[in-house]
C-alpha cells in the first residue's frame, strides 16, 4: 500500500542550530515528492518538490531535500533554523506517471518546536 | 489575486444538520481537490475533480458530497453531519495533475 511516514511527532531545536525533518514513503513507483509547512491557523504553502534531476533539490526559506530512491526517502534539512520556522511540516508523495490529477498521500506531519 | 479562497472559516453544526463548504480559485486551474485535516493523521483526501464537470472519490469520501459548479468552484456538503466529521477542511487546486497543489486557508468544522 502506498504510504508516506514521518517518525518524529514533534521535534524541539535551538535557534541556529541545523535541522533534519526525516520522511519515508512506501510506493509502486518514482513518485513526485513535495514537502508542505503549516503555519498555525494557516493553510499549507509548498517548500519544495522533486519530479526528476538533480536529487538535492533547493526550497524556500533556506530549504533543501534530498531524494535518496534507495532508501525512500526524502528528508527536509535546514542548516540554521529561525523562530520563524515553528510550524508543522508535511511530506507529501503523488503519482509521476499520467492522469488529470495529483492525489496527494500526506505524511502525518512534524511539528517543530524552536527554542530560543 | 487572491488565490483559493474557502468560506467560511469557522463553523458549528450540530448533529444531523448539513452544510455546504465553498472552495473558489481564480487561478484558472483544472484541477480541485477537498481534504480533511485530523490530529495525529495528516491531511486525507475526501474527493476531487480533475476537470469542470467531473469528480471521484478519495480516501475517505463516506458522507460527504460534492460539486463542481464551474471551473472556479468546487463546493463540499455535509448531509447530516456527525461528531466524527469534526474536522478542518481544506480546498486546493492545480492546473493539471503533475503540478503543485495551491491550498486555501481552511474552513474549522465543529460537529456537537
Amino acid at each position: 500500500a502506498q504510504s508516506v511516514t514521518q517518525p518524529d511527532i514533534h521535534i524541539t531545536v535551538s535557534e541556529g542550530a541545523s535541522l533534519e525533518l526525516r520522511c519515508n514513503y512506501s510506493y509502486g513507483a518514482t513518485p513526485y515528492l513535495f514537502w508542505y509547512v503549516q503555519s498555525p491557523g494557516q493553510g499549507l504553502q509548498l517548500l519544495l518538490k522533486y519530479f526528476s534531476g538533480d536529487t538535492l533539490v533547493q526550497g524556500i526559506k533556506g530549504f533543501e531535500a534530498e531524494f535518496k530512491r534507495s532508501q525512500s526517502s526524502f528528508n527536509l534539512r535546514k542548516p540554521s533554523v529561525h523562530w520563524s520556522d515553528a510550524a508543522e511540516y508535511f511530506c507529501a508523495v503523488g503519482p509521476s506517471g499520467g492522469g488529470a490529477t495529483n492525489k496527494l498521500i500526506f505524511g502525518t506531519g512534524t511539528l517543530l518546536a524552536v527554542q530560543p | 489575486n487572491a488565490g483559493v479562497t474557502q468560506t467560511p472559516k469557522f463553523q458549528v453544526l450540530k448533529t444531523g444538520q448539513s452544510m455546504t463548504l465553498q472552495c473558489a480559485q481564480d487561478m484558472n486551474h483544472n484541477s480541485m481537490y477537498w481534504y480533511r485535516q485530523d490530529p495525529g493523521m495528516g491531511l486525507r483526501l475526501i474527493y476531487y475533480s480533475a476537470s469542470e464537470g467531473t469528480t471521484d472519490k478519495g480516501e475517505v469520501p463516506n458522507g460527504y458530497n460534492v460539486s463542481r459548479l464551474n471551473k472556479r468552484e468546487f463546493s463540499l456538503r455535509l448531509e447530516s453531519a456527525a461528531p466524527s466529521q469534526t474536522s478542518v477542511y481544506f480546498c486546493a487546486s492545480n492546473p493539471t495533475g503533475r503540478e503543485t497543489q495551491y491550498f486555501g486557508p481552511g474552513t474549522r468544522l465543529l460537529v456537537l
